[in-house]
């Protein structure tokens, strides 16, 4: 139960786009396509903002899309804005039996 | 409103036993899986333990197996999280999440504090 892996961090300027990986085995990531982003900021709860590798809840912007490769899942944020400055987490379906497994998070950062 | 407040949390000696509560409301608790999720001071988020709509199945991290179960009343909407055993490295803000139809974790709970030290 080894955890997906992200970068530590990412960052860019406020308009530019930044994307982060999240990179698993065949037993999860690259099996399922249940892969959900989710974004926390200090002190608070997380949030969706993808799933099922590129499906946004209603209220997240479409600046946020996500993509699936093999084992790796992306999230890319387009045009970057200050609010965006957080803490992000993948989480894949790990089995049938509704197992999940998160990624280690990436503290994004806005320049 | 969809809502998941948990409870439960404080500080507990190494060796003993703590039990959190998360009470939903505003949706149909006993249609969804449940699950608890930790987060350690400054770390990442770690599933922890998740139970089928029913209370049929529940499955565990290999970090909590023998030491936490996960309930459910289904008659008063309320999650439960019994944690034995407790150790330091338990220490974590404790959420509560619903699995949706969709299959992804909505909406969490604000957390709980569990502070393992002597």
């Amino acid at each position: 139960q080894s955890a997906l892996t992200q970068p530590p961090s990412a960052s860019g300027s406020p308009g530019q786009s930044v994307t982060i990986s999240c990179t698993g085995t065949s037993s999860d990531v690259g099996t399922y396509n249940y892969v959900s982003w989710y974004q926390q900021h200090p002190g608070k709860a997380p949030k969706v903002m993808i799933f099922e590798v590129n499906k946004r809840p209603s209220g997240v912007p479409h600046r946020f899309s996500g993509s699936k490769s093999g084992n790796t899942a992306s999230l890319t944020v387009s045009g970057l804005q200050a609010e965006d400055e957080a803490d992000y987490y993948c989480c894949s379906f790990a089995g049938s039996n509704n197992l999940v497994i998160f990624g280690g998070g990436t503290r994004l950062t806005v320049l | 409103q969809v809502q998941l407040v948990e409870s439960g949390g404080g500080v507990v000696q190494p060796g003993r036993s703590l039990r959190l509560s998360c009470a939903a409301s505003g949706f149909m608790f006993s249609s969804y899986a449940m699950y608890w999720v930790r987060q350690a001071p400054g770390k990442g988020l770690e599933w922890v333990a998740v139970i089928w709509y029913d209370g049929s199945n529940e499955y565990y991290a290999d970090s909590v197996k023998a030491r936490f179960t996960i309930s459910r009343d289904n008659s008063r909407n309320t999650l439960y999280l019994q944690m034995n055993s407790l150790r330091a490295e338990d220490t974590a803000v404790y959420y509560c999440a619903r699995l949706t139809v969709d299959n992804w974790l909505e909406p969490w709970g604000q957390g709980t504090l569990v502070t393992v030290s002597s």
